[in-house]
């Protein structure tokens, strides 16, 4: 009963290669989240949905799309995977209905391109 | 630019001891200031938060200090714990193009170590 679950927990690929990141959460949020988080723990938002829609995309690179199908699910996909897309992803979610702007985070993909 | 700027990047406590993590803010937009916790392999966790309309909120040993004039918010871990060993982030909201939604900026991350 995992509030936030995303798939798979870790991923090894090789440069060039396309791969997707798949994220559900049952905890009845409008709004789904992408975070980055770099080697040296950083964390940035990457994309918002509200309600399947875009909200906010910040300035990453168009090899990367997000999907997000129906409120619960929001999808990650990767083209042509760089050296420097090594990182681990989060999933997060909240509920906008409510101004303490809680996220819930899922557990991460740490993804490695080798 | 970095938005929120957090103090320091890494802090080692003993046991029983007060950690201090302080974080710095430029946006006066920014209207919530949560901070989350990470603990290796996991994903961050909210902690405590506060809204600028009051200097102080502390639930258990957790406590957040704000100063809004200074732009500045601290966390504070009194009787400082082992299990309390992990990352801590402060963060600031504020609302995303004036609309319902809201953008969390984080700090860069405080690792802390409380040693037995």
């Amino acid at each position: 009963d995992t509030a936030v679950s995303q798939t798979p927990k870790y991923l090894v690929t090789q440069m060039g290669n396309d791969k997707s990141i798949k994220c559900e959460q049952n905890l009845g949020h409008d709004t789904m989240y992408w975070y980055k988080q770099d080697s040296k723990k950083f964390l940035k938002i990457m994309f918002s949905y509200n309600n399947k829609e875009l909200i906010i995309n910040e300035t990453v690179p168009n090899r990367f799309s997000p999907k997000s199908p129906d409120k619960a699910h929001l999808n990650l996909h990767i083209n042509s995977l760089e050296l420097g897309d090594s990182a681990v992803y989060f999933c997060a979610s909240s509920w906008t209905g409510q101004r303490d702007e809680k996220l819930f985070f899922g557990s991460g993909t740490q993804l490695s391109v080798l | 630019q970095q938005q929120v700027k957090q103090s320091p990047q890494s802090l080692i406590v003993q046991k029983g001891g007060i950690s201090i993590i302080n974080c710095a803010y430029e946006n006066t937009a920014f209207d919530y200031f949560p901070w989350y916790q990470q603990f290796p392999g996991k994903g961050p966790a909210l902690l405590i938060a506060i809204r600028p309309d009051v200097s102080e909120k502390k639930e258990g040993r957790f406590t957040i200090s704000f100063n809004k004039s200074a732009k500045q918010f601290s966390l504070h871990i009194m009787d400082s714990q082992p299990g309390d060993s992990a990352t801590y982030f402060c963060a600031a909201s504020t609302s995303y193009s004036g609309g319902s939604n809201y953008k969390l900026t984080f700090g860069k991350g405080t690792l802390l170590t409380v040693n037995p």
